[in-house]
C-alpha cells in the first residue's frame, strides 16, 4: 500500500506567523498537487508540482517537490485568518492512476 | 464554465430509501470521480471512470452504484444505506487518468442516512 504522511495534523499560529506543512512517500510520485478545502465546500487546487526540484509561488505561498519526487513542502509566509483552512496533498503515484490524498493539515489564523 | 456542479447539496434519506447524486461539467474533461469524506478526514476515492468507462473501484460495496450516462453527467445511485454512510459525498473531473493539471471538484453532497 503506497501511503502519503502529511504533518502537522493540526496548526495553530497567530496571523503574521510563518508556516510549513510537509507531505512524505517513501515512493515516488508522478504528480503531486496541494489542495486547500474549506468547511462544507469541496478542495480547491492551488498548484501541481511534476519536476523533481520544482518551486513554485503563490503570493504568499511557496510549493517545493523534492529532487527525488517522493517529498514536498507548502511554505506560507506572514499567514492571514483568510488562510484557515484543510490543507490536503495528493499525489499519483503512476501515471493514469487516481490521486490518493494525505490526511490533511488543518491550519487556523486567529487575528 | 469552469464548475463541477453537484446536486442536491444536501441530502437526508432513510435506510430503506433509494436516491442518487449527481454530478455535471462541461470542461471537456473524460475522467471523473467519485470521493466519500467523512468529517476531519481527508476524501476517499470511490470509483473513477475514463472515457465514460469504470476504470477504478475500490471496493466500494454494492449498496453504492455509480454510472456515467456521458461524458459531461456521473451519477451515484444510493439504496439500502446504512447510517455509517452519511459523510460529504465528492465529485470530481479531471482532463484525463494523469491529472496533471489538478482536478476540479463539486461542493459536494452532504448525506445523512436516518
Amino acid at each position: 500500500t503506497q501511503l502519503l504522511e502529511q504533518s502537522p495534523q493540526f496548526l495553530s499560529i497567530q496571523e503574521g506567523e510563518n508556516l510549513t506543512v510537509y507531505c512524505n512517500s517513501s515512493s515516488v510520485f508522478s504528480s503531486l498537487q496541494w489542495y486547500r478545502q474549506e468547511p462544507g465546500e469541496g478542495p480547491v487546487l492551488l498548484v501541481t508540482v511534476v519536476t523533481g526540484g520544482e518551486v513554485k509561488k503563490l503570493k504568499r505561498l511557496t510549493f517545493q517537490f523534492g529532487d527525488a519526487r517522493k517529498d514536498s513542502s507548502l511554505h506560507i509566509t506572514a499567514a492571514q485568518p483568510g488562510d484557515t483552512g484543510l490543507y490536503l496533498c495528493a499525489g499519483a503515484f503512476q501515471a493514469g492512476t487516481a490521486l490518493i490524498f494525505g490526511k490533511g493539515t488543518t491550519l487556523s489564523v486567529s487575528s | 464554465d469552469t464548475e463541477v456542479t453537484q446536486t442536491p447539496k444536501h441530502l437526508v434519506m432513510g435506510m430503506t430509501n433509494k436516491k442518487s447524486l449527481k454530478c455535471e461539467q462541461h470542461m471537456g474533461h473524460r475522467a471523473m470521480y467519485w470521493y466519500k469524506q467523512k468529517a476531519k478526514k481527508p476524501p476517499e476515492l470511490m470509483f473513477v471512470y475514463s472515457y465514460e468507462k469504470l476504470s477504478i473501484n475500490e471496493s466500494v460495496p454494492s449498496r453504492f452504484s455509480p454510472e456515467c450516462p456521458n461524458s459531461s453527467l456521473l451519477n451515484l445511485h444510493l439504496h439500502a444505506l446504512q447510517p455509517e454512510d452519511s459523510a460529504l459525498y465528492l465529485c470530481a473531473s479531471s482532463q484525463d487518468l494523469t491529472g496533471g493539471h489538478g482536478y476540479t471538484f463539486g461542493s459536494g453532497t452532504r448525506l445523512t442516512v436516518v
